[in-house]
């Protein structure tokens, strides 16, 4: 089994709607992140987690929110999607380190498209 | 702004070929330069992270060299095969720094 899963893996939806990306690890891992991938551009990040109290944003944070239910579980939601909001998703967990030097492992990412 | 560039931006070879592929960063408050393989439909997987100047890395038929100093990475493959076909990813951290910054990465096609 996958130790970094995401659902939905593909998502269709329809500007202006609500949605929420899920991601779970059984990693045990405290640093869980969000990332998007557009063509052309690296990974960006948008929010970020170091445990279940605490929660920063990225580089490109506007238009989305996040919830860390739980020490394996962190939410991505896009409150009013916009079609470029559309991207391919990666949630990613890594162990508790210094100055972003740890390792991160990453899920399969949820394609997204907003019409 | 602190960019990395990889390049190039993709690679063709013949199954056998050693290829090699470079990473560029800012190299002021350097903090760590991660390389990660990303195969198609699939999770970018870790395959090195590196954090000293003159670093040597390897994986197999997978290598890694860091010079912090000059602001760059080399990831070498030795005797590529079709298995290696995948982008290749490189993303650095500065010190104090909030992020990792992702380059584009190279493809790599393999070819029989």
């Amino acid at each position: 089994d996958a130790d970094v899963t995401q659902t939905p893996r593909n998502r269709i939806t329809k500007t202006g709607k609500r949605i929420m990306l899920e991601c779970s690890q059984t990693k045990g891992h405290d640093r869980m992140y969000w990332y998007r991938q557009d063509p052309g551009l690296g990974l960006r990040l948008i929010y970020y987690s170091f445990d279940v109290k605490d929660i920063n944003k990225g580089e490109i944070s506007d238009g989305y929110s996040v919830s860390r239910q739980a020490q394996a579980k962190f939410s991505l939601s896009l409150e009013s999607a916009i079609p470029n909001q559309t991207a391919l998703y990666f949630c990613a967990t890594s162990e508790v380190g210094t100055g972003w030097q740890e390792t991160q492992y990453f899920g399969p990412g949820t394609r997204l498209l907003v019409l | 702004i602190l960019n990395v560039e990889q390049s190039p931006q993709s690679l063709h070879v013949q199954e056998g070929d050693s290829t090699n592929f470079t990473c560029s960063f800012p190299s002021s408050n350097f903090y760590a330069l991660h390389w990660y393989r990303w195969e198609t439909a699939k999770s970018p997987e870790a395959l090195f992270v590196m954090t000293l100047n003159g670093d040597e890395k390897k994986k197999g038929r997978i290598s890694a060299t860091l010079n912090t100093k000059e602001g760059y990475s080399y990831l070498y493959i030795k005797g590529s095969q079709p298995e290696d076909s995948a982008t290749y990813l490189c993303a650095f951290s500065v010190r104090g720094g909030n992020k990792l910054t992702f380059g584009t990465g190279t493809q790599l096609k393999v070819e029989l």
